[in-house]
């Protein structure tokens, strides 16, 4: 199957900093990614879909500002969590389907990253 | 908006034994159903999924089952062993969309 490389796999940081996540298809082209953010023991819950070359659409509820997409190329998008606060703690997971060939419609989902902020 | 309700959000069983797991989803344009199974800290893995023109799929010990009219689809796990245990979620995919809904979650844990 596709391959979807995430990065960190985990981090911690001080409140009031940035923390960026990168996601990576390595071998093949995703024009569309998803994030997705994970409390402890519950589902994941899709905060936006990053678009190569276009902006990225949030979900209800997800604030954009905060939450910064980027999709500059058809293998990387990237999650900039910006003046993180201790609520932002959590795992994030990116995932993506292949450009061609997804006629299983499989998503193919990164490591995921753990954020903790202190 | 769309929507996908998982039950039970627990489920233990006995090694050998059977777990069914079930879900509902509102969407009447949702037309591809999959089943992910994730370990503690790691990412969700495809195990099994159906399409809205079967009713059914097998694929060795794992079955998924659909009820378009009910809109609702189920994971049958027989034979269960340790290994099973993890957290699996369903999830429903609109038509002509990657956008996927999942369900809560069910924490499988299978007793030796």
């Amino acid at each position: 199957g596709a391959v979807v490389s995430q990065h960190p796999s985990w981090v911690i940081c001080k409140s009031g900093t940035s923390v960026k996540i990168e996601c990576r298809s390595l071998d093949f082209q995703a024009t569309t990614m998803f994030w997705y953010r994970q409390f402890p023991k519950q589902s994941l819950m899709l905060m936006a879909t990053s678009n190569e070359g276009s902006k990225a659409t949030y979900e209800q509820g997800v604030e954009k500002d905060k939450f910064l997409i980027n999709h500059a190329s058809l293998t990387l998008s990237t999650l900039t969590v910006t003046s993180a606060h201790p609520e932002d703690s959590s795992f994030y997971i990116c995932s993506a389907p292949p450009v061609a060939g997804g006629q299983t419609g499989e998503l193919f989902f990164g490591e995921g990253s753990r954020l903790t902020v202190l | 908006g769309e929507n996908v309700e998982q039950h039970p959000s627990t489920l233990s069983v006995q090694e050998g034994d059977s777990a069914v797991i079930k879900c509902t989803y509102s969407d009447s344009a949702s037309n591809y159903f999959p089943w992910y199974k994730q370990e503690l800290g790691k990412r969700p893995q495809l195990i099994i999924d159906i399409r809205s023109n079967v009713g059914e799929k097998k694929d060795q010990r794992i079955a998924v089952t659909l009820n378009k009219t009910a809109k609702h689809f189920s994971l049958h796990i027989t034979e269960t062993q340790p290994e099973d245990s993890a957290v699996y979620f369903c999830a429903a995919r609109s038509s002509g969309t990657y956008k996927y809904i999942f369900g809560t979650g069910t924490r499988l844990k299978v007793l030796a």
